[in-house]
């Protein structure tokens, strides 16, 4: 069965931008939608974007100004980056298998977004 | 963007009771697309059903999910303790954004 890590700085400035790594095992990304959501503190699940291992993306247009998801078929591993962050950005930050439903997730990272 | 409105937002039963979770939607989606998961303290999501109606690998048959339209359900027909968490829909039926609804919360009583 794949499974699904994050990785990447639990704390980041106000103004500066967020990147973190998901790293896919257990099978290969070929023919793989990874989409990316997030959980702010005690609050609900905001779905973020999607791409496809070729590259094709889809974002929330909420977000879309601020966000890039990219993938690296050599490493198994899909990122993302939202700029300008600010606290309301402060989030545990999911990847998870899919595009529409999402069957598989990463355990999950907190991000703070702090001075 | 399609809103989600789950309700109750809180829902106390005692083990082996039968649970009921609605999710209503601000306009119609379709039936293929429409999912619940439950997420426990600390853990990630865990997807039950999708398509309205049919259960996720490896979820348990007292879980099941109906509806139509705009108004979906959750049961679950004989709570065990595992089953108390926070359970969640989401619609992906029309373009993006795939949207959450806010959840409900399965507590003991």
């Amino acid at each position: 069965q794949v499974q699904l890590q994050e990785s990447g700085p639990g704390l980041v400035k106000p103004s500066e931008t967020l990147s973190l790594t998901c790293t896919v095992s257990g099978g290969s990304i070929s023919s793989y939608y990874l989409s990316w959501i997030r959980q702010p503190p005690g609050k609900g699940l905001e779905w973020i974007g999607y791409i496809y291992y070729t590259g094709g993306t889809n974002y929330n247009p909420s977000l879309r100004s601020r966000v890039t998801i990219s993938v690296d078929t050599s490493k198994n591993q899909f990122s993302l980056k939202l700029r300008s962050v600010t606290a309301a950005d402060t989030a545990v930050y999911y990847c998870a298998g899919g595009y529409t439903r999402f069957d598989d997730w990463g355990q999950g990272t907190l991000v703070t977004v702090s001075s | 963007e399609i809103v989600l409105t789950q309700s109750p937002g809180t829902l106390s039963l005692s083990p082996g009771e039968r649970a009921t979770l609605s999710c209503r939607a601000s306009q119609s989606v379709s039936n293929i697309y429409l999912a619940w998961y439950q997420q426990k303290r600390g853990q990630a999501p865990r997807l039950l059903i999708y398509g309205a109606s049919s259960r996720a690998t490896g979820i348990p048959d007292r879980f099941s999910g109906s509806g139509s339209g705009t108004d979906f359900t959750l049961t679950i027909s004989r709570l065990e303790p595992e089953d108390f968490a926070v359970y969640y829909c989401q619609q992906y039926g029309s373009s993006p954004p795939y949207t959450f609804g806010q959840g409900t919360k399965l507590e003991i009583k």
